[in-house]
């Protein structure tokens, strides 16, 4: 089963607008959250990351929302443009040695000129 | 840049024939990963290793082998390719922070 639902699988969004993907997991073991950013043709690379312990996380015009009581967190992008098309993926980790995730099964966003 | 080159690139193999994939990392890390990803699916876990010679299974490893006997390279072997193994493949190492994986360019195998 997949222990990281993430939706929507698609997503087109108008140049600067807001870009909203979201996540949910089941396994309580887990305690790191981070997203992951992947253009096509390459491999993923690690875009934000947060604790369970904060409910909020921003870097620049990305935004992870987490809310542990619901077993769900989100990525906001603002102000979308054109170079943030890309795959996304959630991801969560189970507090084991050396960073092994489970992801999400991705995101494919398409940002509108 | 985590220095990872995985080769090769792409690969074309019929069924049933035994294909190896290398990762190879410059930068001495002690964890390492193979994924595959498939739409819909994400990125799944098939094996990892914590050192030379210390392997554990993913999600996914039916199929699947992999050996580490130098820190440098880790290399995932399907004994007998099946349609179900086409897929893109990606190594990956961990880095010093939590969460952080770095992942190599990917390899495409297309088993006919």
């Amino acid at each position: 089963q997949q222990q990281v639902k993430q939706s929507p699988q698609s997503l087109i969004v108008q140049k600067g607008g807001i870009s909203i993907i979201n996540c949910a997991y089941e396994n309580t073991a887990f305690d790191y959250f981070p997203w992951y950013q992947q253009f096509p043709g390459k491999g993923p690379a690690l875009l934000i990351a947060i604790r369970p312990d904060v409910s909020e996380k921003k870097e620049g015009r990305f935004t992870i929302s987490f809310n542990k009581s619901a077993k769900q967190f989100s990525l906001h992008i603002m102000d979308s443009q054109p170079g943030d098309s890309a795959t996304y993926f959630c991801a969560a980790s189970g507090g084991n040695a050396g960073n092994m995730l489970t992801f999400g099964g991705g995101t494919r966003l398409m940002v509108k000129p | 840049d985590a220095g990872i080159t995985q080769s090769p690139r792409h690969k074309v193999t019929e069924t049933g024939t035994p294909v190896t994939l290398r990762c190879h990392q410059t930068e001495n890390h002690r964890y390492m990963y193979w994924y595959r990803q498939d739409p819909g699916h994400g990125l799944r876990l098939i094996h990892y290793s914590y050192g030379v010679k210390d392997t554990d299974k993913g999600e996914v490893s039916d199929g699947y082998s992999v050996s580490r006997s130098k820190t440098e390279d880790f290399l995932l072997t399907l004994e007998s390719a099946t349609s179900s193994q086409t897929s893109v493949y990606f190594c990956a190492v961990a880095g010093v922070f939590p969460g952080e994986l770095f992942f190599g360019e990917g390899s495409r195998l297309t088993v006919l």
